[in-house]
């Protein structure tokens, strides 16, 4: 197995809702990542999980909320976003924390505020 | 100075013709670089990767890394109009916090 699987693929949510991601991979990557992505913008970084231990936190606002249950998964927890989060939102793992050989990306969760 | 610098484009080829793509970086300490494709409104996918200096070729695709003069380049073969798509140069600094910096991504576009 060498995929990132994300889940759900499309996600529409009121300002008042909560909701979660998820992201999974079996292929035993001892980080993984989330990140954001804006229209012809390059991924920014939100958080880092480096051995199931939250390494960084590019001060994301507290409404979106990470949570690594194991090594194989990430989930990200949503509540009272903004329409300015409305992004495509994506799950990275490395094979090491230092991203030596490169990340691997799920297929990422188009979400949108209303 | 930003960390990764790409040309945004738009760079727009003939089909067959070769396709090149340029990144410089700013710090001297990074290790490994990579360059990753990403149509529009899917996620980044890993194409090429290199460490050392020189070329590194993997069938269409050519990495050039040139660590004196801190630039990197992917250069593709015969074009084909499926490799239109924004290309994303990332640099990796080989360190837990941090580690992985990208350019803006230069967006091409083969002519059939």
């Amino acid at each position: 197995d060498t995929e990132v699987t994300q889940t759900p693929k499309h996600l529409v949510m009121g300002m008042t809702n909560k909701k979660s991601l998820k992201c999974e991979q079996h292929m035993g990557h001892r980080a993984m990542y989330w990140y954001k992505q804006k229209a012809k913008k390059p991924p920014e970084l939100m958080f880092v999980y480096s051995y199931e231990k939250l390494s960084i936190n590019e001060s994301v606002p507290s409404r979106f909320s990470p949570e690594c249950p194991n090594s194989s998964l990430l989930n990200l927890h949503l509540h009272a976003l903004q329409p300015e989060d409305s992004a495509l939102y994506l799950c990275a793992s490395s094979q090491d924390p230092e991203g030596t050989y490169g990340y691997t990306f799920g297929s990422g969760t188009r979400l949108t505020v209303v | 100075q930003k960390e990764v610098e790409q040309n945004s484009g738009p760079l727009s080829v003939p089909e067959g013709a070769i396709a090149s793509l340029n990144c410089t970086y700013s710090d001297r300490g990074s290790q490994s670089f990579f360059w990753y494709r990403q149509y529009s409104g899917k996620s980044p996918e890993l194409i090429m990767f290199i460490y050392s200096n020189g070329d590194k070729e993997d069938g269409r695709f050519t990495a050039q890394l040139n660590k004196a003069s801190q630039y990197v380049s992917l250069l593709i073969r015969d074009s084909q109009p499926s490799d239109s798509a924004t290309y994303l140069c990332a640099v990796n600094l080989g360190r837990v916090r941090d580690n992985l910096f990208f350019g803006t991504g230069t967006r091409l576009t083969v002519i059939p």
